[in-house]
């Protein structure tokens, strides 16, 4: 699997939107980008995903660069709930299997 | 909607005891994952199964051992308790089905070891 950079913090007022970067210069192109969070002690939690199209969901949307060599995940309205470890993962989509290779996230804090 | 179950969610063992957590994944999900999360580190790939079968395995020690039955829970089985092994054990499932074959964590189980 590809490796990520994230920076390892960052802020963000509530209300306003939190754009979170990833770096994933080595990525192939059978592989996809996966966000995922973790809230405190909580079990990780599925964000969004995508090959080299821009897509939305209800939680974010994640931009990816044109030539896919990083990504920025978008959480449009940021409440104090959004306060978690963001793991950007960069794996191959494989229909009956693959395990996720957690590296270093980026604690975002979410300030009134 | 039916999330990941499992059990116990705490867990206090001495050294050298054994311990056996559960996992009880999504219904219709095929694939559960384990992973271990010590004070402070990221979660970690223990190992996987597809199928009742082991698919993937990362830095699971030989002391712990694990298996899916055929109802699909899996039950991760660990012996010879040591200091280092208190952490969090998450256990995830995913479906083939989901077009993104993302993966689903339970609550997690918090396993000291005194």
């Amino acid at each position: 699997d590809a490796k990520t950079t994230q920076p390892p913090s960052m802020d963000c007022a509530e209300g306003r939107a939190a754009n979170l970067p990833c770096n994933h210069s080595t990525i192939s192109g059978n592989e996809y980008v996966y966000w995922y969070r973790q809230i405190h002690s909580q079990g990780p939690q599925y964000i969004i995903h995508g090959l080299k199209n821009n897509e939305t969901n209800e939680m974010a949307s994640l931009i990816i660069t044109e030539d896919r060599k990083s990504s920025t995940l978008i959480l449009p309205h940021a409440t104090l709930r959004d306060t978690a470890v963001y793991y950007c993962i960069v794996r191959v989509k494989r229909s009956n299997d693959y395990k996720l290779s957690f590296g270093a996230g980026t604690t975002v804090t979410v300030r009134a | 909607a039916a999330g990941v179950i499992q059990s116990p969610r705490h867990l206090i063992k001495e050294k050298r005891e054994t311990a056996t957590l559960k996992c009880y994944p999504i219904p219709r999900h095929d694939t559960v994952y384990w992973y271990q999360q010590g004070p402070g580190q990221d979660p970690q790939f223990l190992i996987s199964f597809y199928e009742k079968m082991q698919s993937d395995k990362g830095s699971i020690p030989d002391r712990f051992s694990a298996q899916q039955f055929s109802d699909y829970h899996s039950e991760l089985n660990m012996s010879s308790l040591e200091l280092g092994d208190s952490a969090l054990y998450f256990c995830a499932s995913s479906s083939p089905l989901r077009p993104g074959n993302e993966q689903f964590f339970g609550p997690g189980t918090r396993l000291t070891v005194l």
